[in-house]
């Protein structure tokens, strides 16, 4: 089982839908929960931060977190032709150096005008 | 406010060798991480710089280490090249609360070709 595991997609949804996102993960010590988005050939970009279990709103965007679940999901609501890229779920977690990140290998989204 | 910067761009280099890349962090930020993204495993986190301590590691290999120096600025060297070392790396910096607490704001990477 992989750590962090994406609905690989690729996910296509109409202008104006709603996208949804989801993710799990492995480690129950996991602490914070992260949303990049990454556009063909460019660097990755936060979008959002979780840390708490429940939703956290941020615009169009909505990040839910269910610990107990170990699942994190992405809501990005009115979607528009400039959300399509890959959306990374990352992960962070103790390890015996620390902090570790682990990221799913993403989900490629194309919302269609 | 600049952005992350990071040098070379691009790199070529043979099995066996040594590289050594450079990232410059948005100025004020003192946290610097770094990262391989390939297209087989993902994007994959190496290390965390701050106040030139490394202060968090994923699970790379020793060839693999870094540095910070006093300006936040920061190297990552990879020593023995392997093919599989082929990749882009990317450095992220953050205030002061690293990958844990703060935004990571990507620089564009080096695209490493082992051959």
């Amino acid at each position: 089982q992989k750590e962090v595991e994406q609905n690989s997609g690729p996910l296509s949804v109409p202008e104006g839908a709603i996208a949804s996102l989801n993710c799990t993960y492995s480690d129950r010590g996991s602490q914070s929960f992260f949303w990049y988005r990454q556009y063909s050939g460019k660097s990755p970009e936060l979008i959002m931060s979780i840390y708490s279990n429940g939703d956290k709103e941020d615009g169009r965007f909505t990040a839910q977190l269910n610990k107990a679940s170990q699942y994190v999901s992405l809501l990005i609501r009115d979607s528009q032709p400039s959300d399509s890229a890959t959306y990374l779920c990352a992960v962070n977690r103790k390890n015996r150096d620390g902090n570790d990140m682990r990221f799913g290998a993403g989900t490629r989204l194309t919302v269609k005008p | 406010k600049a952005g992350v910067t990071q040098t070379p761009r691009y790199l070529i280099k043979t099995r066996g060798q040594q590289v050594t890349l450079s990232c410059s962090p948005i100025s004020g930020h003192r946290s610097v991480s770094w990262y391989q993204q390939t297209p087989g495993q993902g994007l994959q986190f190496l290390f965390e710089y701050f106040s030139e301590t490394q202060r968090n590691k994923g699970n790379f290999p020793g060839r693999f280490s870094g540095r910070q120096f006093s300006n936040s600025r920061s190297e990552m060297n990879v020593s023995t090249l392997e093919l599989g070392d082929s990749a882009l790396y990317l450095c992220a910096s953050s205030l002061t609360g690293g990958i844990a607490l703060d935004t990571q704001y990507f620089g564009p990477g080096t695209r490493l070709t082992v051959l």
